[in-house]
């Protein structure tokens, strides 16, 4: 995997359903995966900044894991509301580097 | 709470005219970021700042583009003689620590 890559590009989903996204990224040189949401007219947001293989964070119903040796971390939303509709993005940073490489986003729609 | 600011929010210019952008960081991070986002894609760095210097530049910064972080506090971005492939939300980030990067809410910028 030469870029990030994110999936799916949108989701529609119905409040209270439990969701997930991916995103794939570059394995080699890896120093850190962070995960924004963006909400329109607003800043992205800081959900996640994840290091280590196998870590799992968590913020209230939404969680991310990360696998660094195959180059994958998963977004989870459990019970899915209105006001969690947004682009999901992820951004991975490669070794003595400052710089992020984000993905396209995942566009998600949840509704009442 | 101060976050990262940006200034203006739109600007809406017509082609071969000069803009600049301005961001304020958060106080005391003394790292600042640009990157660009184009519809439909992930945001691209575009150059980075520890305090007045500029440290890395992305090759998607011609030379019409160029930006400053004088006294190593606020940063401007200008592009000179705009072209409709500049079109695009220009966002500023700024940290502290090695990765974690805090966005401001983006300058949309339409080239007519």
């Amino acid at each position: 995997i030469l870029n990030v890559e994110q999936s799916p590009q949108s989701l529609h989903v119905q409040e209270g359903d439990s969701t997930n996204f991916t995103c794939s990224f570059p394995s080699s040189n890896f120093y850190a995966l962070h995960w924004y949401r963006w909400e329109t007219a607003k800043s992205p947001e800081a959900l996640f900044v994840m290091t280590l293989n196998g870590d799992e964070k968590k913020k209230g119903r939404i969680s991310a894991t990360l696998n660094t040796k195959e180059g994958y971390s998963y977004l989870y939303i459990k019970g899915s509301q209105p006001e969690d509709s947004a682009t999901y993005l992820c951004a991975s940073q490669e070794d003595s580097s400052y710089k992020l490489i984000f993905g396209s986003g995942t566009r998600l729609l949840v509704r009442p | 709470d101060t976050g990262v600011s940006q200034d203006p929010r739109h600007k809406i210019t017509k082609r071969g005219q000069n803009v600049t952008f301005r961001c304020d960081p958060i106080s005391e991070h003394n790292r600042l970021y640009w990157y660009r986002q184009t519809l439909g894609q992930g945001p691209e760095f575009l150059t980075y700042f520890q305090n007045e210097a500029q440290l890395e530049k992305s090759r998607l910064l011609s030379d019409r583009f160029s930006a400053e972080r004088p006294k190593g506090s606020f940063s401007t971005l200008e592009i000179q003689r705009t072209e409709q492939g500049d079109s695009a939300m220009y966002l500023c980030a700024s940290s502290l620590a090695y990765y974690e990067q805090y966005f401001g809410p983006g300058t949309r910028l339409t080239v007519t």
